[in-house]
């Protein structure tokens, strides 16, 4: 166990739908991750967040956002899904950006 | 031009088996060089942790870095059935950039040793 929880383990839903993923980072760890992993693209970079502040942004599309909220936990807002947005996603946390990266469980979305 | 090629096999070994797994990167500014293990439907946890050039061993692993050639690999000996995992090479640019602390990833490589 990590000790980065992910919200929920999975999400099923519906093309043009809105969903949100939940982060809580381990204990101390100020900086989140999250990665988009795929069959095709692999594992891939979309957004950090540093102690509530945006960071480095990877190809996230424009119809994702995130945040990080004052207690650290962080939210992955994906909006008019399609089907190409199933995939597991994850996110990490570090206690600096250049720590070590602890992986959650991932949230797996399926797009019907 | 990936920035990370990793062969992604899949790689089956008997048990008690040498493996060997590799990445090439292209940017030759990259200084933290990472492996990490992926067990079905779980996270990837990180494995080995390298900067710059030489090897690092931990166990059974063995992490090589080839800065002059750009070449990244992991070596596991005396393989086991629970070794079996999806093996992902991962980079970290350097401190300072504004990339900060985002990890490109290898395709991962598909391991099965079996008994």
């Amino acid at each position: 166990d990590s000790g980065v929880t992910q919200t929920p383990k999975h999400l099923i839903t519906a093309t043009g739908q809105r969903v949100t993923l939940r982060c809580s980072p381990r204990s101390g760890d100020l900086s989140v991750y999250w990665y988009q992993q795929s069959l095709d693209q692999g594992l891939q970079f979309l957004i950090q967040y540093y102690n509530g502040e945006e960071r480095a942004k990877g190809n996230i599309l424009e119809r994702f956002s995130a945040q990080q909220f004052p207690d650290l936990h962080s939210e992955l807002n994906l909006s008019s899904l399609e089907l190409g947005d199933s995939a597991l996603y994850f996110c990490a946390s570090s206690r600096t950006s250049y720590d070590t990266q602890y992986f959650g469980p991932g949230t797996r979305l399926t797009v019907l | 031009q990936k920035e990370v090629e990793q062969d992604p096999g899949p790689l089956s070994v008997p048990e008690g088996a040498i493996v060997s797994l590799n990445c090439t990167y292209s940017n030759s500014a990259f200084q933290y060089f990472m492996w990490y293990r992926q067990y079905s439907r779980k996270g990837p946890e990180l494995l080995m942790y390298t900067y710059s050039s030489g090897n690092k061993e931990d166990g059974r692993f063995t992490a090589q870095v080839d800065k002059s050639s750009k070449y990244i690999s992991l070596f596991i000996r005396d393989s086991q059935p629970s070794d079996s995992a999806t093996y992902l090479c991962a980079i970290q640019p350097p401190a300072g950039g504004t990339s900060y602390g985002k990890l490109t990833f290898g395709q991962g490589t598909i391991l099965t040793v079996h008994p």
